[in-house]
């Protein structure tokens, strides 16, 4: 299984500044013959289910505000959101889906300071 | 407008049985892979099982296999989660997901979600 470690755990971000989420895959997801990342992102809130935020490492998802942008290649990734607003606080995860079982990182936990 | 929706869920023994269903609507659901996530209270996201469009390919989580099985009834817009021989670390929020409009196979993102369902393992 492709193990996936989110850093750090728990972050605090005071409004309108730049908040960033990193994720560590135990292997490679970039498949070489389309040249893509197998890693999503997603956001959840309390009492909802997850949000699809990027999808191929740096795709937003369609409706997602621009804020939002996904980085990185082979094992290590970021979201980052440019101007945290209020109603970002939730739990993000990434997703690895380059092999079954279609891991997730441990989620972080993102408040406002 | 997508929608899944996710009913089944309750209380049952360990070692006991129930069978979850997830009603799609608003898209073309036979052209799908569709897949089970679940999550523990409290806990994180944990990848179940996925389903191809025809129903012949399955693929689950090992602590799963053996267990649980997906299927699908495309004329129904339904897919299925028969969750046999039940232990006490099943316990989670069970929900189905589709995979994402830009994929050609099962190794995809998961668009959209449904609410999901409790399952509660407990004697």
């Amino acid at each position: 299984d492709i193990v996936m470690t989110q850093s750090p755990d728990s972050l605090a971000v005071s409004l309108g500044e730049r908040a960033t989420i990193n994720c560590k895959t135990g292997q490679s997801v970039l498949f070489s013959s389309n040249n893509k990342n197998y890693l999503a992102w997603y956001q959840q809130k309390p009492g909802q289910p997850p949000k699809l935020l990027i999808y191929w490492a740096s795709t937003r998802e369609s409706g997602v505000p621009d804020r939002f942008s996904g980085s990185g290649s082979g094992t290590d990734f970021t979201l980052t959101i440019s101007s945290l607003q209020a109603e970002d606080v939730a739990v993000y995860y990434c997703q690895q889906y380059y092999n079954a079982p279609y891991t997730f990182g441990q989620g972080t936990q993102l408040e406002i300071k | 407008e997508v929608q899944l929706v996710e009913s089944g869920g309750g209380l049952v023994q360990p070692g006991g049985s129930l069978r979850l269903s997830c009603a799609a609507s608003g898209f073309a659901f036979s052209g799908y892979w569709m897949h089970w996530v679940r999550q523990a209270p409290g806990g994180g996201l944990m990848w179940v099982s996925r389903m191809n469009t025809d129903g012949r390919i399955t693929t689950y989580a090992d602590s799963v296999k053996g267990r649980f099985t997906i299927s699908r009834d495309n004329a129904k817009n339904t897919v299925y989660l028969q969750m046999n021989s039940l232990r006490v670390e099943d316990t989670a929020v069970y929900y189905c997901a589709r995979t994402g409009l830009h994929c050609t196979g099962g190794s995809c993102y998961l668009d959209y979600w449904g609410q999901g369902t409790l399952v509660t393992v407990s004697s």
